[in-house]
């Protein structure tokens, strides 16, 4: 069956401007997960959405950052006002319920501020 | 201090050795514990978890909790070259809990 998909794939984009990046999640999965890599800094959790509670947004970096999923699918993560230490590959999880342990992950966004 | 330390690597084994990656952890609270493996540019897939102390094997890996030591490891025997990626642990304070993930350790395997 399909996968976590992401789009795009990789973006890059001038400091200052904001960015969308878009996360499908597995169908029926009711938890998403929003994570950064960056180099030789392992994966920084930034936001955690499950089915209709409110999201967990604890590790989001700054107010730069937001994050919405719409009926229950497909989430956007937005940056606005990009900076260089933004440079990093986004990954999204997506996993079935409270099994939190058991995430799928998509192949990521790899995002360079130039 | 880190709630989750674990060697960067990276490690560089010959083909058919075994291999052992560790990892510790500062916060009592995590039940479970996990191993992903990273090939590059790609995103983490589970390889194992756990939520106990001792040993759960499956086929060449086996992971290894030591709660009262905060420590756990991941076994790989006859190591292929087709396990070369990076492993990272993930600790979890219980289900409906996010991941708290170790930087991983880089792996390779030479024939």
């Amino acid at each position: 069956g399909a996968g976590v998909s992401q789009s795009p794939s990789n973006k890059v984009t001038e400091k200052g401007k904001d960015v969308e990046l878009r996360c499908d999640p597995i169908s029926g999965h009711t938890a998403l997960y929003w994570y950064r890599q960056s180099l030789g800094q392992g994966l920084e959790f930034l936001i955690y959405f499950q089915g209709n509670s409110a999201p967990d947004k604890s590790g989001l970096p700054s107010d730069r950052f937001s994050a919405e999923r719409t009926g229950g699918s497909v989430s956007t993560l937005t940056i606005q006002r990009t900076q260089q230490e933004d440079s990093a590959v986004y990954l999204c999880a997506s996993s079935l319920g409270l099994q939190t342990y058991e995430q799928y992950f998509g192949p990521g966004t790899r995002l360079t501020v130039t | 201090q880190k709630e989750v330390e674990q060697d960067p690597g990276p490690l560089s084994v010959p083909e058919g050795a075994i291999v052992s990656l560790n990892c510790t952890y500062s916060n009592s609270a995590f039940q479970y514990f996990m191993w992903y493996r990273q090939y590059s540019r790609k995103g983490p897939e589970l390889l194992m978890y756990t939520y106990s102390s001792g040993n759960k094997e499956d086929g060449r890996f086996t992971a290894q909790v030591d709660k009262s030591s905060k420590y756990i490891s991941l076994f790989i025997r006859d190591s292929q070259p087709s396990d070369s990626a990076t492993y990272l642990c993930a600790n979890s304070q219980g289900s409906n809990y996010k991941l708290t993930f170790g930087k991983g350790t880089l792996l390779t395997v030479n024939p």
